[in-house]
């Protein structure tokens, strides 16, 4: 049971729009940044998106985050079959003082 | 570029102990957090364990805690994993994460490719 809540799975067509939600508690995304990784298949995980909405260079500008109270969510336009990946967030836990992650969520592209 | 290589994964039995090591370059190593996060196969990412730039206050999962310890040594630009009291669950592929600042709390940058453990009679 991860500390912070995704959706196993999510899917939709090429070219559409898909959101992954992220939910936690006041000691985690509450009051810390929410960070998000990309795994693709069979290779180690990369970063995302930091800091709620932050792109790194190099980043498509397809991916974008959002973050309200508890909640956190990523959200992909223009979908494309290389971003057939597993996707994970992550924030600080004041209480656990601990890093906490989610569960993973695996895009498919229709 | 920045690089991390991970090396000492392997099979090993349980009640055994392995060290896990970490190559970095590219990069001061001295000026930031590292960590290790493992992923058992089919599941999840679990952060393992986080040490700081000065290696003051290093933290552990609270599965971890008590077996394993977390070490760096910057004149080296090297990362540590002593792993005892081994048991099948830290059957895992472990990575080395290099943060983006000096402390724990900090998101996670670049990531190696991995060691695999595997941990079986």
């Amino acid at each position: 049971q991860s500390v912070l809540t995704q959706p196993p799975s999510v899917s939709e067509a090429p070219r559409q729009r898909v959101t992954i939600s992220c939910s936690g508690r006041s000691s985690n995304i509450g009051n810390n940044a929410v960070n998000w990784y990309q795994q693709l298949p069979g290779k180690a995980p990369q970063l995302l998106i930091y800091y709620d909405d932050l792109l790194p260079s190099g980043v498509s500008d397809r991916f974008s985050g959002s973050k309200s109270g508890t909640s956190a969510s990523l959200a992909i336009s223009g979908l494309q079959s290389e971003d057939e990946a597993d996707y994970y967030c992550a924030a600080w836990d004041d209480s656990l003082n601990n890093w906490v992650f989610g569960g993973g969520t695996k895009l498919t592209v229709l | 570029e920045v690089q991390l290589v991970e090396s000492g994964g392997g099979l090993e039995q349980p009640g055994r102990s392995l060290r896990l090591s970490c190559a970095a370059s590219g990069f001061t190593f001295h000026d930031y957090a590292m960590h290790w996060v493992r992923q058992a196969p089919g599941k999840g990412l679990e952060w393992v364990s986080g040490i700081s730039w000065n290696s003051g206050s290093p933290g552990y999962a609270d599965s971890v805690k008590g077996r394993f310890t977390i070490s760096r040594d910057n004149a080296k630009n090297s990362l540590y994993l002593q792993m005892n009291s081994l048991s099948a669950e830290d059957t895992a592929m472990y990575y080395c994460v290099k943060s983006m600042a000096a402390t724990i709390p900090e998101y996670f940058k670049e990531w190696g490719q991995g060691t695999l453990v595997t941990v079986s009679s």
